[in-house]
């Protein structure tokens, strides 16, 4: 089954920029979708197609996909991005949602 | 606006059966392009997709190899809802599920999920 690693952990000051990798074969000809997670809540998508925003989502949020890597981008951190955030593709008809490992964001 | 609001029992003996319930508000559960996953979540697995339910013409169901055999996503389109049943449990089920929508199916995200129900499996 396809494998998506990310790093356990990103720490961030406010007002810096935060970046949270998402490492598979060859992710760049995949789509990836980006979910935040905070504590005792469900996901909610921030990012489809790579770095499309749903209605809602601040621009400061952004994507990129290329090679083995995907990459979600939060600008201007607030304290309010503290989170889980976990990567998505679409693995097959038998594993149709394959999740990243999730990488836990601190804002310090 | 679409909602998704589920239901069901938080603890269970081994060998008992799961069942949790999600209903659709601001969709169809019979809609052709949307598909309704069930997910769990628990620190030794991270988030494990279980299965889906989705009508295109005819209702079809994929299944995760981990669950499949103990699994079935019935959908129940009278109240436009769709339901998860784990059969055979085992401390090893415990953890948070989730529904969810893939608006799009094939290729697609998952949005907006479920409030999540916490299961706990044990003697």
């Amino acid at each position: 089954s396809y494998v998506l690693t990310q790093p356990p952990s990103v720490s961030v000051a406010p007002g810096q920029t935060a970046r949270i990798t998402c490492e598979g074969n060859n992710i760049g000809s995949e789509s990836v979708h980006w979910y935040q997670q905070k504590p005792g809540q469900a996901p909610v998508l921030v990012l489809y197609y790579d770095s499309d925003r749903p209605s809602g989502i601040p621009e400061r949020f952004s994507g990129s996909n290329s090679g083995n890597t995907a990459t979600l981008t939060i600008s201007r951190v607030e304290a309010g991005d503290e989170a889980d955030y976990f990567c998505q593709v679409w693995g097959s008809s038998s594993e149709p949602y394959v999740f990243g490992t999730g990488t836990k964001v601190t804002v310090l | 606006q679409v909602q998704l609001q589920q239901s069901g029992p938080g603890l269970l003996k081994p060998s008992q059966s799961l069942s949790l319930t999600c209903v659709i508000s601001g969709d169809s559960v019979s809609s052709n392009s949307a598909a309704w996953s069930w997910i769990r979540q628990s620190p030794s697995r991270g988030l494990e997709w279980l299965g889906r339910t989705f009508y295109r013409s005819n209702w079809f169901n994929d299944y995760a190899v981990s669950v499949k055999g103990r699994i079935t996503i019935n959908p129940d389109t009278s109240k436009n809802q769709f339901s998860l049943h784990l059969n055979s449990v085992t401390p090893e089920d415990t953890a948070v599920y989730y529904c969810a929508r893939d608006p799009v199916g094939k290729g697609g995200y998952l949005d907006p999920w479920g409030q999540g129900t916490l299961v706990i499996v044990s003697s």
